[in-house]
C-alpha cells in the first residue's frame, strides 16, 4: 500500500500539448507538494498546498497549475508543454508542513518532451 | 534560507563507517537541519533530523556541534544497498517549510 502514489510514472508527449499528473497520499497528511527534478538532479519545490490551500508558489510559469480537490490528492496540470518541462516531477506530503514533519515523497513521473 | 554545502560524492567499501559532513554557516536559530536519501528512480526518503547535539535512530546518527555550523549524518557499517544520493537539508521551523534541496552527496559503496 503505497503511501504517496503519482500517475503516472512515465509520460512522453509532444511540445504544445496539455497533460496531467495526478498524485495522492494515504497517510491522512494536511499538507502537500509539487517539486521538479531536471536532468541536473537539482530538486526544485513548486507549489504546496495545506489542507486544499496553495501556502506555497514559487516561481514557476502559469502554464502549470495545481488542483487540490481534497487533502488527499494534488494533482498537476501543465499547458502547453515546452522542451524545458522535461524533469522528473514528485509529488510529496507532510503532517502539516510544519518543520518538524517529515516529508514522504512519492516515486516520481518522468515527463519527457518530444 | 541558509545554504548548505556537502561533498559531491563519496566512496566507501562496505562493512565500514561512513560520516557525510554538511556545511550551513548562516544557520538561523529556528532552523532544523534534516537528512534525505534518494535512490535512483525514487523519491527522496527522511532519513534523520535534529536541532543540535547527536540525534539517533536506527538507520543513522546525525551530529551537529554547538554552533551548528555544520552537522554529519553517520551511516554504520554500510552495504551496497547504502548507495544513494544524500540530501542536508536546513528547514525553518517558521511557518510553513520550504525546503531547497541542495546537489546532494552521491554515496557509492564498494564491494
Amino acid at each position: 500500500d503505497t503511501a504517496v502514489s503519482q500517475t503516472p510514472k512515465y509520460l512522453v508527449t509532444q511540445m504544445g500539448n496539455d497533460k496531467s499528473i495526478k498524485c495522492e497520499q494515504n497517510l491522512g497528511h494536511d499538507t502537500m507538494y509539487w517539486y521538479k527534478q531536471d536532468s541536473k538532479k537539482f530538486l526544485k519545490i513548486m507549489f504546496s498546498y495545506n489542507n486544499k490551500e496553495l501556502i506555497i508558489n514559487e516561481t514557476v510559469p502559469n502554464r502549470f497549475s495545481p488542483k487540490s480537490p481534497d487533502k488527499a490528492h494534488l494533482n498537476l496540470h501543465i499547458n502547453s508543454l515546452e522542451l524545458g518541462d522535461s524533469a522528473v516531477y514528485f509529488c510529496a506530503s507532510s503532517q502539516d508542513g510544519g518543520a518538524g514533519q517529515p516529508q514522504h515523497f512519492g516515486d516520481g513521473t518522468r515527463l519527457s518532451i518530444l | 534560507l541558509a545554504k548548505t554545502t556537502q561533498p559531491i560524492s563519496m566512496d566507501s567499501y562496505e562493512g565500514q563507517e561512513v560520516n557525510i559532513t554538511c556545511s550551513h554557516n548562516n544557520i538561523a536559530t529556528n532552523d532544523y537541519i534534516t537528512w534525505y536519501q534518494q535512490f535512483p528512480s525514487q523519491g527522496p526518503r527522511f532519513i534523520i533530523q535534529g536541532y543540535k547535539t547527536k540525534v539517533t535512530n536506527e538507520v543513522a546518527s546525525l551530529f551537529i556541534p554547538a554552533d551548528r555550523k555544520s552537522s554529519t549524518l553517520s551511516l554504520p557499517r554500510v552495504s551496497l544497498s547504502d548507495t544513494a544520493v544524500y540530501y542536508c537539508l536546513v528547514v525553518n521551523s517558521g511557518g510553513y517549510q520550504k525546503v531547497t534541496f541542495g546537489t546532494g552527496t552521491k554515496l557509492q559503496v564498494i564491494p
